[in-house]
């Protein structure tokens, strides 16, 4: 069975601090991670994907197969980080998209 | 493209009436989610089609909830009998889900309180 787990409901930083939001998963077969974020009154949105090695507004994230991780990184917050982000991962057929319950960041000026 | 279109976006009901949600996936697109999100629960699936058909329901809490997508350009979901802890926000995406774009879009979801 597919399953995410993001353990931490809230991550209160200050501006300019390094950002780690974790993202852990379990799923048999070879997995496709990703990021979504969802900021204030707007649609929920791709932030980026483990396939494409990319960084995005500065985040970056590395699947690690052995911890099973996929662990969101910034080095330097910014208020406008402040966001619901969600872990997702799919199966190797690419169609169910599964959801972590989501870690709210909070940066603080 | 307006993107994955749902209406209502708001909705308020009584306990024990019938709950129709709708959902306009991106034309084009061949894969539709419906989610549910929660304080305690985060985005939970609850089924999702491909080119039209069901293929996992197993996220459908009850036999109350049921999802008919009848054309690639149309999916509902409906609640009969709506309890109060139905009451979250109701998302659906689609995607285009092929090897080179595994990208959802999301909707801007409908808010359901059952009173």
């Amino acid at each position: 069975a597919q399953r995410v787990t993001q353990p931490e409901k809230l991550l209160s930083v200050f501006k300019g601090a390094p950002v780690e939001l974790k993202c852990n998963y379990s799923y048999s077969g070879s997995p496709e991670l990703f990021w979504y974020v969802q900021y204030s009154r707007q649609r929920l949105q791709l932030l980026l994907r483990h396939i494409s090695r990319e960084s995005i507004k500065g985040f970056t994230a590395d699947l690690n197969k052995g911890e099973t991780s996929f662990h969101l990184k910034k080095p330097f917050a910014q208020e406008e980080d402040s966001a619901m982000y969600y872990c997702a991962l799919s199966n190797t057929g690419f169609q169910k998209l599964v959801f972590g319950t989501g870690t709210r960041l909070l940066v603080s000026p | 493209d307006a993107g994955v279109i749902q209406s209502p976006r708001h909705e308020v009901t009584e306990m024990g009436q019938e709950v129709t949600l709708r959902c306009k996936p991106i034309s084009g697109h061949n894969s539709l989610f419906w989610y549910r999100q929660t304080m305690m629960r985060g985005l939970e699936l609850l089924i999702y089609f491909n080119n039209n058909v069901p293929i996992d329901d197993s996220g459908m809490p009850e036999d109350r909830f049921s999802a008919k997508m009848p054309n690639a350009s149309f999916s509902t979901l409906k609640i009969q009998p709506s309890e109060p802890r139905d009451s979250a926000v109701y998302f659906c995406a689609s995607s285009p889900w092929d090897r080179q774009n595994t990208e959802a879009f999301f909707g801007q979801g409908t808010r359901l309180t059952v009173v």
